[in-house]
């Protein structure tokens, strides 16, 4: 089993639709859960990132951690064709001295149809 | 504010053969990590250099090394290529800082697609 998983894609979406994006870990001293942004063929971009359980809001996308299920997700409002790219759930343990090591999915493809 | 720049951008090279790629931080950062992104995965992390020392190591074998370099920039040497070893390289950096507090805002470059043949 993998530490971290994924909802595999594709996802397409009409634009203005609600879009959700989840993954589930299996380590439960990750204590720091991000959500980055790829377009094709450029680096990850960090949207969001939270601490610990509980929701954390960005304009459009609100970033969602239930430590005791060992869940996150990410919601994106109003969806726009901008919006499209493979979004990647990547997750940390932090303890002193050592370990900032990013863990991630396997990404989902977004498609936002105009 | 440049941020993370790599180079090269793409790189082709043939089984057997070595490779360096390069990576300078976001200005301001100390902190330099490699990820390896096969297509249609996740990056994978390669090792993660600070105080020109390699801190913290993944699941690659030693055919991968590194260097970090006195201005925070930073090298991965793949020895002896596969053809498993084709990939998109990704470097990321961050602030570490003197207290070597581990900040986890992570910022990449747009990385370097080596093929293999």
């Amino acid at each position: 089993q993998k530490e971290v998983e994924q909802d595999p894609g594709p996802l397409s979406v009409p634009e203005g639709a609600i879009v959700s994006l989840n993954c589930t870990y299996s380590n439960s001293a990750f204590q720091y859960f991000m959500w980055y942004r790829q377009y094709s063929r450029k680096g990850p971009e960090l949207l969001m990132y939270t601490y610990s359980s509980g929701n954390k809001e960005d304009g459009r996308f609100t970033a969602q951690v239930d430590k005791s299920s060992k869940y996150i997700s990410l919601f994106i409002r109003d969806s726009q064709p901008s919006d499209s790219a493979t979004y990647l759930c990547a997750m940390s343990r932090f303890y002193t001295g050592a370990n900032s090591k990013l863990t991630f999915g396997k990404g989902i493809t977004l498609s936002v149809r105009p | 504010d440049a941020g993370v720049t790599q180079s090269p951008t793409h790189l082709i090279k043939t089984r057997g053969q070595q490779v360096t790629l390069r990576c300078s931080p976001k200005s301001g950062h100390d902190t330099v990590s490699w990820y390896q992104q096969a297509l249609g995965q996740g990056p994978q992390f390669i090792f993660q250099y600070y105080e020109e020392e390699e801190r913290q190591r993944g699941n690659f074998p030693d055919r991968f090394s590194g260097h970090q370099f006195p201005n925070y920039s930073s090298e991965l040497n793949v020895n002896a290529l596969l053809l498993g070893d084709s990939a998109l390289y990704l470097c990321a950096s961050s602030f570490s800082g003197p207290q070597k507090k581990y900040f986890h805002e992570q910022y990449f470059g747009p990385g370097t697609r080596l093929t293999v043949t």
